[in-house]
């Protein structure tokens, strides 16, 4: 089935670091890839849509300048998270729906990022 | 109003019992309907995926759709220690799904 990796799976850095994300699909390309952000005990908050080859579209609410978004290719997309505060720290999932077999397909998760700032 | 709706839990269903988890959504546009499985400090992983009126059995899990009353529901039979997790129920909505704030499933031994 399809597979979507997600890279590194935890960072522990400090305060003003910038952190990037990486989230690939490894047996299918992806068009659209999307990053979610969870807090401990809630539910999956949609960030961004990225598109291969064009502007990401961010959620109401998320910093577009702090949440670096790159769809270079059909298989990876990037989220930069820039100059990273403690509020940052979160679990950050990427997922993936194969475009090609069609607009009812769900969508395959990465293992997520757990990313913590000291 | 909540996009999606799923009530929060705990559910706790002895070992053996079916559990029901229930879920409605907003947009009467939605096509598509999704039930993932999270695991505590994991990322969701699929279970089931309905399109249609009516129920779809997959092993022990039988997922429902309802799309006059707007309502998707998934019941698990013979629910094992191992069922237990945060079930999170999902719509599509134009291009992106829409995820619930999930059930958290507790299977009692």
């Amino acid at each position: 089935g399809a597979v979507v990796s997600q890279h590194p799976s935890r960072v522990i850095c400090k305060s003003g670091t910038s952190v990037k994300i990486e989230c690939r699909s490894l047996d299918f390309q992806a068009t659209t890839m999307f990053w979610y952000r969870q807090f401990p005990k809630q539910s999956l908050m949609l960030m961004a849509t990225s598109n291969e080859g064009s502007k990401a579209t961010y959620e109401q609410g998320v910093e577009k300048d702090k949440f670096l978004i790159n769809h270079a290719s059909l298989t990876l997309s990037t989220l930069t998270v820039t100059s990273a505060h403690p509020e940052d720290s979160s679990f950050y999932i990427c997922s993936a729906r194969d475009g090609a077999t069609g607009g009812n397909q769900p969508q395959h998760f990465g293992d997520g990022t757990r990313l913590s700032i000291l | 109003q909540k996009e999606v709706e799923q009530n929060s839990g705990p559910l706790s269903v002895p070992e053996g019992a079916i559990a029901s988890l229930n879920c409605t959504y907003s947009d009467r546009g939605s096509q598509s309907f999704f039930w993932y499985r999270q695991y505590s400090g994991k990322s969701p992983e699929l279970i089931m995926s309905i399109y249609s009126n009516g129920d779809k059995e997959d092993g022990r899990f039988t997922a429902q759709l309802n799309k006059a009353s707007q309502y998707v529901s998934l019941l698990i039979r013979d629910s094992q220690p191992s069922d237990s997790a945060t079930y999170l129920c999902a719509s599509r909505s134009a291009s992106k799904i829409i995820f619930g704030s999930g059930t958290r499933l507790s299977i009692r031994p």
